[in-house]
């Protein structure tokens, strides 16, 4: 079982480049999220996905552009890096629970490094 | 402001002992809340998680309680092993039926002693 799988793992961009993180999930999920991490902080919310076709800002979209293509895959675009952007990025997408909360699944990080 | 966040940053604990790792949130709203697993390298696995209407949840070696009076949340770990070394996070689901829009703690290191 695949679950969420992000490309690539580790990147290194020059400042004002630009690039695509892709991911695809294989569990049918309707739900699908971008997160960043940096060091000594929680995951931090960048974009998420609902369902196919929507997306809506997170914690921290500056910066960010996602695109739903379909119901298995959701990428995020860095169209012009900065150093700030430097961290680790996470893929997820979540089933429904119940009433409240959803179960978030993760890949397994792509490490970005804006030089 | 509101947040999610832990007491201690690190933990260290000797193996077979029991761990507890501590969680403040600080929206009364909240009804959903996970606790996470990261190890070095890897993305968050899900340990575990409770409801608000619940005060308390066990998995296999884990409890998770929930004291909303004081908007606390707790993990015990028993017998800790070495392999539960790792960073644990709580996170806190505060949009009805929209998850996904986790709020993260900081996290806490555990570290298990041999």
């Amino acid at each position: 079982n695949a679950g969420v799988t992000q490309t690539p793992k580790f990147q290194v961009l020059k400042t004002g480049q630009s690039m695509t993180l892709q991911c695809a999930q294989d569990m049918n999920h309707n739900s699908m999220y971008w997160y960043r991490q940096d060091p000594g902080m929680g995951l931090r919310l960048i974009y998420y996905s609902a369902s196919e076709g929507t997306t809506d800002k997170g914690e921290v979209p500056n910066g960010y552009n996602v695109s739903r293509l379909n119901k298995r895959e959701f990428s995020l675009r860095l169209e012009s890096a900065a150093p700030s952007q430097t961290s680790v990025y996470f893929c997820a997408s979540s089933t429904p629970r119940g009433p409240s909360g959803n179960t978030i699944y993760f890949g397994e990080g792509s490490w970005l490094t804006v030089v | 402001g509101e947040s999610v966040g832990l007491h201690l940053p690190t933990l260290s604990v000797q193996e077979g002992d029991n761990s507890i790792i501590n969680c403040a949130y600080s929206n009364s709203a909240s009804d959903y809340f996970i606790w996470y697993k990261q190890e070095s390298g890897k993305g968050p696995q899900f340990i575990i998680d409770i409801r608000s209407n619940m005060d308390k949840r066990q998995g296999q070696r884990v409890t998770v309680l929930l004291n909303k009076t004081v908007k606390h949340l707790s993990l015990q770990i028993a017998a800790t092993q070495p392999g539960d070394s790792a960073v644990y996070f709580c996170a806190e689901n505060r949009v009805r039926n929209q998850g996904g829009k986790l709020i993260f703690g900081q996290g806490t290191e555990l570290s298990v002693k041999p």
